[in-house]
């Protein structure tokens, strides 16, 4: 059964830092495109970041560019999610996902198929 | 960028009743990449359809999906009490690697 669990979350003052982590399991983690997608409080889904298999290839939204990084660690089947400069924007639920499918130079041909179960990030003083 | 708008943003129907939902693109999404998915209070977003009408593992049959370019529908044949929820559309086929539409509400009427 495939698994993803976010962890990190957490109530940060503006222009603070937090990492969130990913834990993955019940897949290859190693084969797949991963995703971040976040939720403002009552708002949509916003795609956050894509990393690639190897890590080699990254891609954001341009809210989030200079800011935040995507990273993977495919030793510990681990996504990671560093925030840095958070603003009250950046409020809001935070999914890691999984790629269905191949990407190709910041294009995915696969939906999201498997979410975790979000971890809630508060930026306020 | 491609922009999706869903409509209408609130759907009030009955159990056993039919629900028709839209999403229209800003411009056309390239092979029909686009993605529906459900959401419950305090859940995750779950993936119903994928590549516009193919339902994704374990969707029941009472979930379609139809469209190509620019308009897409996500219809539901018979509304269950456990449909009841809020349904976004996903584009992504183009750069940035994807869109959300603002999201449907179906709700008990």
């Amino acid at each position: 059964e495939v698994q993803l669990v976010e962890s990190g979350g957490g109530l940060v003052q503006p222009g603070g830092s937090l990492r969130l982590s990913c834990a993955a399991s019940g897949f290859t983690f190693s084969s797949y495109w991963m995703s971040w997608v976040r939720q403002a409080p009552g708002k949509g889904l916003e795609w956050v970041a894509n990393i690639k298999q190897d890590g080699s290839e990254k891609y954001y939204v341009d809210s989030v560019k200079g800011r935040f990084t995507i990273s993977r660690d495919n030793a510990k089947n681990s996504l990671y999610l560093q925030m840095n400069s958070l603003r009250a924007e950046d409020t809001a639920v935070y999914y890691c996902a999984r790629v269905g499918g191949g990407c190709s130079g910041g294009s995915c041909y696969a939906p999201l198929d498997y979410w975790g179960q979000g971890t809630l990030v508060t930026v306020s003083s | 960028e491609i922009v999706l708008t869903q409509s209408p943003g609130t759907l009030s129907l009955s159990p056993g009743e039919r629900a028709t939902l839209s999403c229209r693109a800003s411009q056309s999404v390239s092979s029909s990449y686009l993605a529906w998915y459900q959401q419950k209070p305090g859940q995750a977003p779950r993936l119903l359809i994928y590549g516009a009408s193919s339902r994704a593992t374990g969707i029941p049959d009472r979930f379609s999906g139809s469209g190509s370019g620019t308009d897409f529908t996500l219809t539901i044949s018979r509304l269950e009490p456990e449909d009841f929820a809020v349904y976004y559309c996903q584009q992504y086929g183009s750069s940035p690697p994807s869109t959300f539409g603002q999201g449907t509400k179906v709700e008990i009427k």
